[in-house]
């Protein structure tokens, strides 16, 4: 079974700097997708920004990118220039390539909260 | 416009009483899931369906049930069997061919 590791709890970023939310996985595949979630206080999940584990180029979505490694099954995300709106819980999750049945569900890390500070 | 709505945003119930969660989706998928979020714990699969009239256990589906009679409609039943009930519910849905999955607003159950 696949396991997402999310080993911190909490962080603080000041606002227009830069932060790095970690997370490791664990998995036997080898072809997979990766997510990042943003969880605002509405609890509303939104999507941030997504990794195919084929592709060796890091996705980047304007203030938000991923350093993807997949030998050491790392997948940390740097928001840049934070700001105010970026407080949130952030969620680290995994998916299978393989399509249907149970491998299609989400596999989530515990998630982290981010706050900023102006 | 397109989305999932679950209602009621908060629901309160009383210990031994059953209580129902509901999921609709107008995008026309076919996958449902229901999540589990508790303090610390991410969020746990419960149930999932990839099509109509058919449904699967997740990880944690020990006191809850569902259906899925319609494809829009996906309704989560917590069973007084449910040890501890008090949680963040989450519906979520997703094509079968797609990786992105949609989420609702969720649904805060309290017993009292």
């Amino acid at each position: 079974a696949q396991t997402v590791t999310q080993s911190q709890p909490e962080m603080s970023v000041q606002e227009a700097e830069t932060v790095t939310l970690s997370c490791t996985y664990d998995t036997s595949e080898s072809d997979y997708y990766l997510f990042w979630y943003k969880q605002p206080p509405s609890r509303q999940m939104i999507l941030v920004i997504r990794q195919e584990a084929y592709k060796q180029q890091n996705a980047t979505e304007n203030r938000f990118s991923v350093n993807f490694q997949k030998a050491a099954k790392s997948f940390s995300l740097k928001i840049s220039d934070s700001q105010l709106g970026d407080a949130a819980m952030y969620f680290c999750a995994y998916r299978s390539a393989i399509m249907g049945g149970a491998n299609s569900k989400l596999t989530f890390g515990k998630g982290i909260t981010l706050s900023v500070r102006p | 416009d397109g989305g999932i709505t679950q209602s009621p945003k908060y629901l309160f119930r009383k210990e031994g009483q059953n209580v129902t969660l509901s999921c609709e989706q107008n995008l026309n998928h076919d996958a449902m899931y229901w999540y589990r979020q508790d303090p610390g714990q991410g969020l746990r699969l419960i149930y999932y369906s990839q099509i109509v009239n058919d449904f699967q256990k997740g990880d944690i589906a020990e006191g809850y049930s569902v259906s899925r009679e319609k494809k829009e409609s996906f309704p989560l039943t917590v069973t007084s069997a449910q040890k501890n009930p008090t949680a963040f519910y989450l519906c979520a849905s997703s094509r079968p061919m797609d990786t992105e999955a949609f989420f609702g607003q969720g649904t805060r159950l309290t017993v009292v």
